[in-house]
């Protein structure tokens, strides 16, 4: 079974300044998805950014990117200029391409920012 | 599209009773999914359905629990009966195909058991 992990329960980040949030996650597969997820205070989840196994290059939205290192299993969200907006817990999730369309989410960060 | 629905946002209930969450999934999508999220355990699937079919309940944490889905636009949660440890949110969740790879989330429903 695949397992994600996140090693931050919390972060704090400047206005404007970056963070970096890590996951790792264990899996015997070669082809995957990964996402990070945002829940604010109002529990809405919210879909960040996703990443494909296969593709080498890093996703990118905006202010969010990750680095993916598909060795190591590791799965890093970085938020730039961050935004008194970005205040809110962070999932990261695997998703098996081969074993069904279901989510394996991790422990959660949550994110402060300071203004 | 108004999202997927869920109803209700809060429920507070005494243990032994019976609750029903309900779900309105996204039109046209084919999976529809059930989440619960505490403290201790985090987000954790309980059940999900393809086309209305359960395809996963490995997560149900008991018999208490069963999950319905009559039609493709409607799903409910049951606990029956529920006790304290059942508080906890519960998210439904529904996405558009096998390939789709965003599942689109609910609000939730908060449920509190005393």
């Amino acid at each position: 079974a695949q397992t994600v992990t996140q090693s931050q329960p919390e972060m704090s980040v400047q206005e404007a300044e970056t963070v970096t949030l890590s996951c790792t996650y264990d899996t015997s597969e070669s082809d995957y998805y990964l996402f990070w997820y945002k829940q604010p205070p109002s529990r809405q989840m919210i879909l960040v950014i996703r990443q494909e196994a296969y593709k080498q290059q890093n996703a990118t939205e905006n202010r969010f990117s990750v680095n993916f290192q598909k060795a190591a299993k590791s799965f890093s969200l970085k938020i730039s200029d961050s935004q008194l907006g970005d205040a809110a817990m962070y999932f990261c999730a695997y998703r098996s391409k081969a074993a069904g369309n279901k989510l394996t989410f991790g422990g959660g960060t949550r994110v402060l920012v300071k203004p | 599209d108004a999202g997927v629905i869920q109803s209700p946002r809060h429920e507070v209930t005494e243990m032994g009773q019976e609750v029903t969450l309900r779900c309105k999934p996204i039109s046209g999508h084919d999976y529809l999914f059930w989440y619960r999220q505490t403290m201790m355990r985090g987000l954790e699937l309980l059940i999900y359905f393809n086309n209305n079919v359960p395809i996963d309940d490995s997560g149900m944490p008991e018999d208490r629990f069963s999950a319905k889905m009559p039609n493709a636009s409607f799903s409910t949660l049951k606990i029956q009966p529920s006790e304290p440890r059942d508080s906890a949110v519960y998210f439904c969740a529904s996405s558009l195909d096998f390939t789709s790879y965003e599942q689109y989330f609910g609000p939730g429903t908060r449920l509190t058991v005393t």
